[in-house]
């Protein structure tokens, strides 16, 4: 059984602060790794996808990969609160798994 | 362009009735995929197809589930009998290829309660 761990939260961060999400995983092959957001009563929608070991950027997001230590993360700074959400680590390809998911809340 | 397109949004049936949901792909994509979301156990992966043809349905929980897909733009999941144990938000998702550089899209979910 392939396996996505994430912390499950919930992660409470103020306003402006970094949040900062986990996930491994136990598949060495696995070459794909995603990052969803859900927000409450809405279908997950794609925020980060990062193949390569090393950091990805995109605007406030920082996805980070390690596959040596099969371990993603993601790194949302200047939190919000329309970040409050919960976040899925996706991994894989046609059979895509996904985490438990971490709820995240930020505080005006 | 229109995203994936899942009806009915909400049903509520009664334990033993037959529940069919349905989904139509965003055009154009190989790939289609039924998940299956609860507080419990997460988003869980039912089945997938590739060019209409289910290619992985290891996921299905058991004989009552089953899934088609007649054509590259409409998917059937459908419960029978539904149990109360069957309520969630079941999810349909497509995608156009899948390698590097491509993911998948979901729907808005149909939300099911068997009571």
């Amino acid at each position: 059984q392939k396996e996505v761990e994430q912390n499950s939260g919930p992660l409470s961060v103020p306003e402006g602060a970094i949040a900062s999400l986990n996930c491994t995983y136990s598949d060495r092959g696995s070459q794909s790794f995603f990052w969803y957001r859900q927000y409450s009563g809405k279908s997950p929608e794609l925020i980060m996808f990062i193949y390569s070991n090393g950091d990805k950027e995109d605007g406030r997001f920082t996805a980070q990969l390690n596959k040596a230590s099969q371990y993603v993360s993601l790194l949302i700074r200047d939190s919000q609160p329309s970040d409050s959400a919960t976040y899925l680590c996706a991994v894989g390809a046609s059979d895509m798994r996904f985490g438990a998911g971490t709820r995240l809340t930020v505080k005006p | 362009d229109a995203g994936v397109i899942q009806s009915p949004r909400h049903e509520v049936t009664e334990m033993g009735q037959e529940v069919t949901l349905r989904c139509k792909p965003i055009s154009g994509h190989d790939y289609l995929f039924w998940y299956r979301q609860t507080m419990m156990r997460g988003l869980e992966l039912l089945i997938y197809f590739n060019n209409n043809v289910p290619i992985d349905d290891s996921g299905m929980p058991e004989d009552r589930f089953s899934a088609k897909m007649p054509n590259a733009s409409f998917s059937t999941l459908k419960i029978q009998p539904s149990e109360p144990r069957d309520s969630a938000v079941y999810f349909c998702a497509s995608s156009p290829a899948l390698t590097t550089g491509n993911t998948i899209y979901f729907g808005e979910g149909s939300w099911l309660t068997v009571v």
